[in-house]
């Protein structure tokens, strides 16, 4: 069965300093990766996605994910993160011809210290 | 544009009280409609998806059902809540080909 992790249940960062937050996937073909944004009491926004082609996908809002297969990971990074990025990361795992929904990781809060 | 409508944003209800929490799409037709709950702390759990009217499927056994009386609109519902029923509850729709959700903006429940 599909599954993500997301190591860092927590993470703070400085404003201004570099971001990377992990994510893992387990899946059994090639797979629909998103990461998610969820500001508090609000719905999800989607950040960015990778189907195919370049592993390097560049988001809205500054954020970049790299795709490795050889690792099992969508990375999510920011080179310099704003005080209103602090919010509820998740990443995602889909396929289209799996069944109707997707698998969501736990979830990584971000917190941006001034 | 399509764009997707969930009401109310707060709900507090007394344990034993009936539910029912509506998502509305707008500006497309024949979507995959989902919703999911998120406890405080957690992830998101997928309760039950809908391909079409009247077609609901179930992810978990629980509480509460699902119904799609209409093509793009998705009701969530209990005769009588529980207070594990309190969490946040977010519709969300796929479009035909797409790959990524639009999620609402989300209820959150409380039961007391």
């Amino acid at each position: 069965a599909q599954s993500v992790t997301q190591p860092d249940i927590h993470i703070t960062v400085s404003e201004g300093a570099s971001l990377e937050l992990r994510c893992n996937y387990s899946y059994g073909a090639t797979p629909y990766l998103f990461w998610y944004v969820q500001s508090p009491g609000q719905g999800l926004q989607l950040l960015l996605k990778y189907f195919s082609g370049d592993t390097l996908v560049q988001g809205i809002k500054g954020f970049e994910a790299e795709f490795k297969r050889s690792q099992s990971s969508f990375n999510l990074r920011k080179p310099s993160v704003h005080w209103s990025d602090a919010a509820e990361y998740f990443c995602a795992v889909g396929d289209y011809n799996y069944g109707q929904n997707f698998v969501f990781g736990p979830g990584t809060r971000l917190s941006v210290l001034p | 544009s399509q764009t997707i409508h969930q009401w109310p944003a707060t709900l507090v209800q007394p344990v034993g009280s009936p539910l029912s929490l509506e998502c509305t799409v707008e500006g497309t037709s024949n979507p995959n409609l989902y919703w999911y709950r998120q406890a405080a702390g957690r992830g998101l759990q997928l309760l039950f998806y809908s391909v079409g009217i009247g077609q609901i499927s179930s992810e978990v056994p629980q509480n509460l059902s699902a119904s799609r009386p209409q093509d793009r609109q998705f009701i969530l519902s209990s005769k009588k809540l529980l207070l594990s029923d309190s969490g946040f509850y977010l519709c969300a729709w796929r479009g035909t080909g797409q790959y990524g959700y639009t999620f609402g903006s989300g209820t959150r429940l409380t039961v007391v």
